[in-house]
């Protein structure tokens, strides 16, 4: 069974420093590894993908997304956070053989970034 | 592209009522996806749609809850009757297989209270 791990439920950074939001996954086969970002009230946006190649990949808003196949990892960092940057941040996963497009969804970890 | 749109974007109603949330994927998306969002069990999947049909129905919490995809262009998703358990946001999302890992758009969702 497909599954993804967030182990952290919050990350507080202050602002220009690095930050990295971690996410776990377990799946059959190579993955596709998502990161989304969700504002208060508002629907998730997607912000960078994996599916195979290089394994730092870039995205939207300065994000990039580190795939370690050795780890079963996929970390999200920044090298200098902005405080518009706070928001709930998740990893997911789909299985190649599910053409189905289902994502499974880590629970979230909420990022704050302070002045 | 006008996004996914999803109607109410707020429902409050008392228990027993019937619930309907509605919702337009993009154009030419050809998956369709209803998740529920709480802040004890975060997101998950309720059903799934591919070209129009249910493939996934297995999150569907109870009898209670159906959904429908009667064309390609509209689905609702029904609580009758509704609970106060069933508060929460209710985002649906699209896909299309041509998308190289089938990344989802979302909604901003529909937050239902019940009263």
């Amino acid at each position: 069974a497909q599954s993804v791990a967030q182990p952290e439920d919050q990350v507080n950074v202050a602002e220009g420093n690095p930050l990295t939001v971690k996410c776990t996954y377990s799946v059959s086969g190579n993955p596709y590894l998502f990161w989304y970002v969700q504002y208060p009230n508002r629907g998730l946006q997607f912000l960078l993908k994996y599916i195979t190649g290089d394994n730092l990949v870039k995205g939207s808003y300065g994000f990039e997304a580190e795939f370690n196949k050795s780890q079963t990892s996929f970390h999200l960092k920044k090298p200098s956070a902005l405080v518009s940057d706070s928001a709930l941040y998740f990893c997911a996963v789909r299985s190649p053989w599910d053409q189905g497009g289902k994502l499974i969804f880590g629970q979230g970890t909420e990022l704050s970034v302070k002045p | 592209d006008a996004g996914v749109i999803q109607s109410p974007r707020h429902e409050v109603t008392e228990m027993g009522q019937e619930v309907t949330l509605r919702c337009k994927p993009i154009s030419g998306h050809d998956y369709l996806f209803w998740y529920r969002q709480t802040m004890m069990r975060g997101l998950e999947l309720l059903i799934y749609f591919n070209n129009n049909v249910p493939i996934d129905d297995s999150g569907m919490p109870e009898d209670r809850f159906s959904a429908k995809m009667p064309n390609a262009s509209f689905s609702n998703l029904k609580i009758q009757p509704s609970e106060p358990r069933d508060s929460a946001v209710y985002f649906c999302a699209s896909s299309s297989v041509g998308l190289a890992a089938g990344e989802l758009f979302f909604g901003e969702g529909s937050r239902l209270t019940v009263l």
